[in-house]
């Protein structure tokens, strides 16, 4: 069965610092992938979304991630992070042969301190 | 513009009642899907439907949960006989069309005393 692993499960940064946040999934398949992310009391957004071309995919808000096929990958990264970054992020993933059923990993909790 | 809308946001039942729980889609969108959250654990796909059709319900359990989209009105998702175990985040989603991007709520927290 497919799965998605998010492997940080809590993460704490200080601003102005580095974020990169893994993502692997298991399907052999063409795939979706989508970096969503809640913050405190509201509804899950789209980050940014992989469907083709360009590996690197540039989000809203300043986060990218990078698809690499030869490792069932699609890490988040964001060059320096804000207190409001504080967040969880969850990775998903949709393999493409019909299929609507988005897979989720378990969510990465982020922690940015002031 | 509004987004998913989802009704209540928090919800407590004691075990053996009711919970209903509504999703409001995106305007324009008439394709509604229903995850779950147990805690620790990613999302998982419940169930898909369009205006008044069960598309697949493949990620229901087999007893006590139903879910319907009428023509009028939101999505319901209905668990009758709550137990401990129910106790979860129900998010919602709805799309243009099948294979476009879903759009989420945020979701209601159904805690079973």
């Amino acid at each position: 069965a497919q799965s998605v692993s998010q492997h940080n499960h809590h993460v704490i940064l200080s601003e102005a610092a580095s974020l990169e946040l893994g993502c692997n999934y298991s399907y052999g398949g063409t795939v979706n992938l989508f970096w969503y992310v809640q913050y405190p009391g509201q509804h899950l957004q789209l980050l940014l979304k992989y469907f083709s071309g360009d590996p690197l995919v540039k989000g809203i808000k300043g986060f990218e991630a990078e698809f690499i096929k030869s490792k069932f990958s699609f890490n988040l990264r964001k060059p320096s992070v804000q207190w409001s970054d504080t967040a969880e992020y969850f990775c998903a993933v949709k393999t493409t042969s019909g299929t609507y059923k988005y897979i989720f990993g378990t969510g990465t909790r982020l922690k940015v301190l002031a | 513009n509004a987004g998913v809308m989802q009704n209540p946001r928090h919800l407590v039942r004691r075990r053996g009642q009711e919970a209903r729980l509504r999703c409001s889609p995106m305007k324009g969108h008439s394709h509604v899907y229903w995850y779950r959250q147990l805690p620790e654990e990613g999302l998982k796909f419940m169930v898909y439907l369009q205006k008044e059709n069960i598309i697949d319900e493949s990620g229901m359990p087999k007893e006590r949960f139903s879910a319907e989209f009428p023509k009028e009105g939101p999505s319901i998702l209905r668990i009758q006989q709550v137990v401990r175990g129910d106790s979860a985040a129900y998010f919602c989603a709805s799309s243009l069309g099948t294979t476009d991007t879903q759009y989420f709520g945020p979701g209601t927290r159904l805690t079973v005393l």
